[in-house]
């Protein structure tokens, strides 16, 4: 079962581009790397999943080097509304079950 | 429709009722899930579903019970639950066992609070 690390929190400006990084050392050979949005009081919401290398969609971007120990969530320009607990997910086949482990979280807060 | 719905939005329950959680989603996923999250922390798994057959028990306390009557809905049955069970429920679905690719589709939440 992958054990994920990201930082606790991060403080950001508006318009600036703020990485998130998450370590995820004995992440297993068919486990994706997920990453989430919560906003208080709400559930988790989908931002990107990638499995190596570089994956990109319309609001974010997913890096992982080549060991996949580590993956990096990069949000280009952040705004105020942006500011949410980001999470890490690290999961796959682990025999006959799939676990999904969320990371301990990051809290993102963006300041005008 | 991209929705998972649940209900009640909030439970306010004494620790000898009976209650229940519903989750509902129409988007053909055969995988549900259901996590709790306490204040500050993330989700942690207790359930999931495939195919309407219980998959994963993660060594959850039997005042807990799941029930999953069909592909659409999931429910989950309380009793006898402790204060420090009040927490934040959140139902997931997606179209298959995720954890490799696959996207998670999280509900709102149900606000529990066990007196």
């Amino acid at each position: 079962l992958a054990k994920t690390t990201q930082p606790i929190s991060m403080d950001s400006y508006e318009g600036q581009e703020v990485n998130i990084t998450c370590s995820h050392n004995n992440i297993a050979t068919n486990d994706y790397i997920t990453w989430y949005q919560q906003f208080p009081s709400q559930g988790p919401r989908f931002i990107i999943q990638g499995y190596k290398t570089k994956v990109t969609n319309e609001v974010a971007s997913l890096f992982i080097p080549a060991d996949r120990k580590s993956s990096t969530l990069s949000l280009p320009r952040v705004s105020l509304s942006d500011t949410a607990v980001y999470y890490c997910l690290v999961g796959g086949f682990s025999g006959s079950a799939r676990q999904l482990t969320f990371g301990s979280g990051t809290q993102l807060t963006v300041l005008p | 429709d991209t929705e998972v719905t649940q209900t009640p939005k909030h439970l306010v329950m004494g620790m000898t009722n009976k209650k229940s959680l519903k989750c509902e989603q129409h988007m053909g996923h055969r995988a549900m899930y259901w996590y709790k999250q306490k204040a500050k922390k993330p989700p942690e798994l207790m359930f999931v579903y495939s195919y309407e057959k219980l998959s994963i028990n993660e060594s959850v306390p039997s005042r807990f019970s799941p029930e999953c009557p069909n592909s659409s809905l999931l429910n989950l049955h309380l009793h006898a639950l402790q204060p420090e069970d009040s927490a934040l429920y959140l139902c997931a679905s997606s179209q298959r066992l995720a954890g490799g690719d696959g996207e998670l589709f999280f509900g709102e939440g149900s606000r529990l609070t066990v007196l």
